[in-house]
């Protein structure tokens, strides 16, 4: 079946230490991908997409590409701040579907200061 | 713009108990989404409505699971008969069309004792 596997957590990190969150997928079709990242208290909210093979997604500092050979779609940062503390979660949209996203189970980020 | 806003935020009822919730839509997005999340997990896919109509509903939406979007505007949730199992984060999302963002609202919790 359709479904996302991402690293387990929580991750935690020094001020402008680098990031990635592995991502990687199972799906039917030719799937659009996601991050999503849920902050305390708050929704989640769409960080970045990627809808075709090799497209490379890019939002506030965070960058991930999707390999269709390798079916992942890591989620990087080069330098974290305090302010990405946050639980991120990769998500996927797969063809044929009617737009019900399928999530990971989210990687909780804490950064130190 | 408002966003999506979920009401209530928190719910504690017991066991047996009926709750509704309610989620408000961004006003143009014709497709809303219930998910729900429990700890440590992703959100999992409920059910969606196109406008009024409800197209799919996932298997997890038990016949004690009833979903309403009268006037294709808001939508209520209702948990008839609830079970501690039925204890979680329910998340409404909402998007104009099928293939766009997603937005979620903050989430109602469901806490059953």
């Amino acid at each position: 079946g359709n479904s996302v596997t991402q690293m387990e957590g929580p991750v935690t990190l020094s001020e402008e230490a680098f990031l990635t969150i592995n991502c990687t997928y199972t799906a039917t079709g030719y799937p659009s991908l996601f991050w999503y990242v849920q902050y305390p208290g708050e929704g989640l909210q769409l960080l970045l997409k990627a809808t075709k093979a090799d497209d490379k997604g890019s939002n506030k500092g965070f960058e991930a590409t999707y390999r269709k050979e390798t079916t992942s779609f890591h989620l990087e940062k080069g330098s974290v701040q305090v302010s990405d503390s946050a639980v991120y979660f990769c998500a996927l949209v797969y063809g044929g579907s009617q737009g019900n996203l399928i999530f990971g189970k989210g990687t909780k980020l804490s950064v130190k200061p | 713009d408002t966003g999506v806003s979920q009401d209530p935020r928190h719910k504690i009822t017991k066991r047996g108990q009926n709750v509704t919730f309610r989620c408000d839509p961004i006003s143009e997005h014709n497709r809303l989404y219930w998910y729900r999340q429990t700890l440590g997990q992703g959100p999992e896919f409920l059910t969606y409505f196109q406008n009024e109509a409800q197209l799919e509903k996932s298997r997890l939406l038990s016949d004690r699971f009833s979903a309403e979007r009268p006037k294709g505007s808001f939508s209520t949730l209702e948990i008839q008969r609830t079970e501690q199992g039925d204890s979680a984060m329910y998340l409404c999302a909402s998007s104009l069309g099928q293939g766009n963002i997603q937005y979620f609202g903050a989430g109602t919790r469901l806490s059953v004792l």
